[in-house]
C-alpha cells in the first residue's frame, strides 16, 4: 500500500458527459501527478500539480483540467467525454525536492468506461 | 522531450530462473532518475527499484537489479530467483528534473512453475 487513495474506482459515463476524480495524496507529499493509460500502455502524463499550482503538463486538450487542494488531494476533471477517455486514470504523489526528482508513488487507478 | 523504449513485449520465464528486462531512452538532460514499476492485474503500479543518474553503482533491491549504462542510454532490470509472484506488467520510467515521467509501453513478465 503506497498510502495513495482514488475514488472512485469504476465510473460509467455516456459522451459529451463530465467526469471528476479524487486522489488523496500520500502523508508529506505536496506534488500530485495524473496519468491517463490506455489498455495495453504505458502511463500518459497528463498534467502535475505542486502546491496547488499547475507544474506541467503533457500532451491533452483543455478539456482535460485539474485542481489540488491545501491539502495537497487533487481533481481530474475531464468535460466532453468522448469514447477514446476510455482509460485507467492514475494518480501519482510525490515529496519534491529541491529541483530533484522524487519516486512517484501511485494509487490504485480510476477505470473510466465511456459509452 | 524524453522517450522511453521497452522492445520486449512480453518474456516468458520459469519459477527460479532468471529473466533480463530491456529499456532504452533518450535525453538530453544530465540529471534524471531511472524506475522500473511493477503493475500486476490488480492494477496498482508498484516501484520495484530505482536508480539516480548521477551513480554509477548500478542499484540492487532483493531479487532485482540494474544495468544501468549512461552512455548508451539503457537501463535494464534482472528479476532473480523468479517467483510466481513477480508475473506483472513491468514498465520502465524516466523523470527528468522537474519531475516529470515518461514511461515506456511496457514489459509482460509471466512466471511459469
Amino acid at each position: 500500500e503506497t498510502g495513495v487513495t482514488q475514488s472512485p474506482t469504476h465510473l460509467i459515463k455516456t459522451r459529451g458527459q463530465q467526469v471528476t476524480l479524487r486522489c488523496s495524496s500520500q502523508s508529506g507529499h505536496n506534488t500530485v501527478s495524473w496519468y491517463q493509460q490506455a489498455l495495453g500502455q504505458g502511463p500518459q502524463f497528463i498534467f502535475q500539480y505542486y502546491r496547488e499550482e499547475e507544474n506541467g503538463r503533457g500532451n491533452f486538450p483543455p478539456r482535460f483540467s485539474g485542481l489540488q487542494f491545501p491539502n495537497y488531494s487533487s481533481e481530474l476533471n475531464v468535460n466532453a467525454l468522448e469514447l477514446d477517455d476510455s482509460a485507467l486514470y492514475l494518480c501519482a504523489s510525490s515529496g519534491r525536492g529541491q529541483g530533484w526528482t522524487d519516486t512517484q508513488y501511485f494509487g490504485p487507478g480510476t477505470r473510466l468506461t465511456v459509452l | 522531450a524524453q522517450t522511453v523504449t521497452q522492445s520486449q513485449p512480453e518474456m516468458s520465464v520459469q519459477e527460479a530462473e532468471t529473466v533480463t528486462l530491456s529499456c532504452t531512452y533518450d535525453t538530453s538532460e544530465n540529471n534524471y532518475y531511472l524506475f522500473w514499476y511493477k503493475q500486476p492485474p490488480s492494477r496498482q503500479m508498484i516501484l520495484v527499484i530505482r536508480q539516480e543518474a548521477y551513480k554509477q553503482q548500478n542499484a540492487t533491491e532483493n531479487r532485482f537489479s540494474v544495468n544501468f549504462q549512461k552512455a548508451a542510454k539503457s537501463f535494464s532490470l534482472k528479476i532473480s530467483d523468479s517467483q510466481l509472484g513477480d508475473t506483472a506488467m513491468y514498465f520502465c520510467a524516466f523523470g527528468d528534473s522537474w519531475g516529470k515521467f515518461q514511461f515506456g509501453a511496457g514489459t509482460q513478465v509471466v512466471v511459469t512453475p
